[in-house]
């Protein structure tokens, strides 16, 4: 059980265009959501944490309008890289908390590579 | 979240038992010790996690030290695929995750 996958695993874009990364929690309701990334031997960084119907707290630093996150139902968040740029090439992995556990498990992780 | 300190790595021999230690001295009473686990360019794993008793399950043991400023993780038998970035997180109940360094763990046949 608790399974997370995210789509795609990987693309590839040119600089200016946006990019839609899906997370969905595949046998739990997660009314928690996370959205992580990480550069090239580097650890993760929190982006942004997401409930199910409201909106997303963003970590300092982390642009709301560049990253915007949706968190629609209980097994689906959705993060969008807006007008992606060169720097914005990483790891970009979710995970999904129960309502009722403490634990987070984590998807497979999504690269992007923007030219 | 308490911060942890983790050696930056670790070799170990496989199928021998594989001992991760982990500080977190200034953790406070409502947050829990949890391991996670990343083999390369996948996400993290969830392994264990416990706020002041020892903890067993299929993957590993850990065991937390009665003042909880310091935790070890067991993998009872070490195998080639457990070689893998070691995370200990200290969290509370908000459950946000800070990811450190971590221990790099190599298993060597």
């Amino acid at each position: 059980g608790a399974v997370v996958s995210q789509h795609p695993s990987w693309v590839i874009c040119k600089s200016g265009t946006s990019v839609k990364i899906e997370c969905r929690s595949l046998d739990f309701q997660a009314t928690t959501m996370f959205w992580y990334r990480q550069f090239p031997k580097q650890s993760l960084m929190l982006m942004a944490t997401s409930n199910e119907g409201s909106k997303a707290t963003y970590e300092q630093g982390v642009e709301k309008d560049k990253f915007l996150i949706n968190h629609a139902s209980l097994t689906l968040s959705t993060l969008t890289v807006t007008s992606a740029h060169p720097e914005d090439s990483s790891f970009y992995i979710c995970s999904a908390g129960t309502s009722y556990g403490e634990t987070q498990y984590f998807g497979p992780g999504t690269r992007l590579l923007v030219l | 979240d308490a911060k942890t300190t983790q050696p930056p790595s670790m070799d170990c021999a496989e199928g021998r038992a594989a001992n991760l230690p982990c500080n977190h001295s200034t953790i406070s009473g409502n947050e829990y010790v949890y391991w996670y686990r990343q083999i390369h360019s996948q996400g993290p794993q969830y392994i264990i996690h416990g706020l002041k008793n020892n903890e067993t399950n299929e993957m590993a043991s850990l065991i937390i030290t009665e003042d909880r400023k310091s935790s070890t993780l067991i993998l009872p038998h070490a195998t080639l695929r457990d070689t893998a970035v070691y995370y200990c997180i200290a969290s509370s109940n908000d459950y946000k995750l800070s990811f450190g360094a971590g221990t790099t763990v190599t298993v060597r046949a």
